[in-house]
């Protein structure tokens, strides 16, 4: 089993449509949850933080499930814009410092 | 804005050559990363450096090398090229596990 998984989609949605994604971690010590968003030939770029209570910033929300060791991701009134490949991360402890693990993306495609 | 800059956006090299691939962060962030991405598969740790000469190996380090001689820049070196390294090239420098920045990566086709 992948430390870090996500469906890969493409999930093809239309503008305006709510959209979630959802993104599984197997290490029950990780600690600090991330959300990238990586454009097409681009490189990834930090989207959001996770936090145990969620949080919300704009059309994004993002929310963190401990006990089903999850993370997710919803946009709201999704835009053309968005389209774009969402990258979950996961930072855990380990001897020599914390350690990033992405998850392979999922791909998403608004379209008009 | 942290800048990360890699030295090449676009690489071609040939079978057993030495490749050197560099990146440079203006922050002064002791933790550099080097991954590389490749459809189906993400993004896969190769080494990573939390100082100045320090150095751990990733999740796929076999074909690499890396050298870190100032905070600055963290250089990803394959001593002989193979057609199996052929892939996206990504730096990334970070201060805390929250402030990870890339660079605008390295395509690199070895032939």
């Amino acid at each position: 089993r992948k430390e870090v998984e996500q469906d890969p989609g493409p999930f093809n949605v239309p503008e305006g449509a709510t959209v979630a994604f959802n993104c599984t971690y197997s290490n029950s010590a990780s600690q600090s949850f991330f959300w990238y968003r990586q454009d097409c030939r681009k490189e990834p770029k930090l989207l959001m933080s996770v936090y145990s209570s969620g949080n919300e910033d704009g059309r994004f929300t993002a929310q963190l499930n401990r006990a089903s060791q999850y993370i997710s991701l919803l946009i709201r009134d999704s835009k053309l814009s968005d389209s774009a490949t969402y990258l979950c991360v996961v930072i855990t402890s380990g001897n020599a410092g914390n350690m990033l693990t992405f998850g392979g993306g999922t791909r998403l495609m608004v379209k008009p | 804005d942290v800048k990360v800059t890699q030295s090449s956006r676009y690489l071609v090299k040939r079978t057993g050559e030495k490749v050197f691939l560099e990146c440079v962060q203006d922050m002064d962030h002791e933790n550099m990363f080097w991954y590389r991405q490749d459809p189906g598969l993400g993004l896969r740790l190769i080494y990573f450096s939390y100082d100045v000469k320090m150095k751990e190996k990733g999740d796929i380090p076999e074909g690499y090398s890396v050298s870190r001689e100032k905070k600055e820049r963290f250089s990803l070196i394959l001593e002989s090229a193979s057609t199996n390294q052929t892939s996206m090239y990504l730096c990334a420098s970070s201060l805390a596990p929250s402030g990870y920045t890339f660079g605008s990566g390295t395509r690199l086709t070895v032939v």
